[in-house]
């Protein structure tokens, strides 16, 4: 079966520590997408990747960091700069020039 | 700044109601408008729009855009519970990247 998948489900950090969110998908899809939502707000961008090897930032990419090594794999680490980041976080994925972006099921993350 | 703006934030009906949501955008270089439903996890498609009052149904849901007073209308007809989500409204803008801006949602809630 075609999709994107996240692991994990949920995470829990200490506050100082780096953690890396796992975004896998097999649609072969060029673009990948990270966002980030908090409760009551939309989705807002944190990173994106239209190719391999290329990535630009979102409208909130401080604290965070992603690599495109491989056309399915776009990990999101979350470092220890990032002053809030307990929130849900969602990959998503597109064909190159096409508008709609497709989910997983994103990643809980609790910074406790 | 682009902007998206959904009303109402939150509804509460019962089975067999029908429902109207709103998304209205503030954006330079509208390209599309996506709606998608979300139920805790990750959001899922329902439309695409990209031309003036050109209605998209599926079903129970429809949908319409109006570029010149810079909104969409979601309908929902013949309520049911398995319809209870957030509704999430975004806009693309042309660029070298089909970045998306999301609205903050439309909590809907059916009662049975």
């Amino acid at each position: 079966d075609g999709g994107i998948t996240q692991s994990p489900k949920y995470l829990f950090r200490k506050e100082g520590q780096n953690v890396t969110l796992s975004c896998e998908q097999n649609l072969n899809h060029d673009a990948m997408y990270w966002y980030r939502q908090d409760p009551g707000q939309g989705l807002r961008l944190i990173y994106y990747s239209q190719i391999v090897n290329d990535f630009q930032k979102g409208d909130i990419a401080e604290g965070y960091s992603v690599s495109r090594e491989k056309k399915e794999s776009f990990p999101l680490t979350v470092t220890s700069a990032q002053k809030n980041p307990t929130a849900f976080y969602l990959c998503a994925s597109s064909i190159g020039d096409q508008d709609t972006q497709y989910f997983g099921p994103g990643t809980r993350l609790t910074v406790l | 700044e682009d902007k998206v703006v959904q009303s109402p934030l939150s509804l509460v009906v019962h089975e067999g109601d029908t429902v109207t949501l709103n998304c209205s955008y503030e954006v330079t270089n509208f390209r599309s408008l996506l709606w998608y439903k979300q139920e805790k996890k990750a959001p899922t498609f329902l439309f695409m729009l990209t031309s003036s009052g050109i209605e998209k149904k599926s079903g129970r849901l429809s949908s319409i855009l109006d570029k010149k007073e810079l909104f969409s209308i979601l309908n929902i007809t013949a309520t049911q519970t398995g319809d209870s989500a957030v509704y999430l409204c975004a806009v693309v803008t042309s660029g070298s990247a089909r970045q998306l801006t999301f609205g903050s949602g439309t909590q809907l809630t059916v009662l049975p």
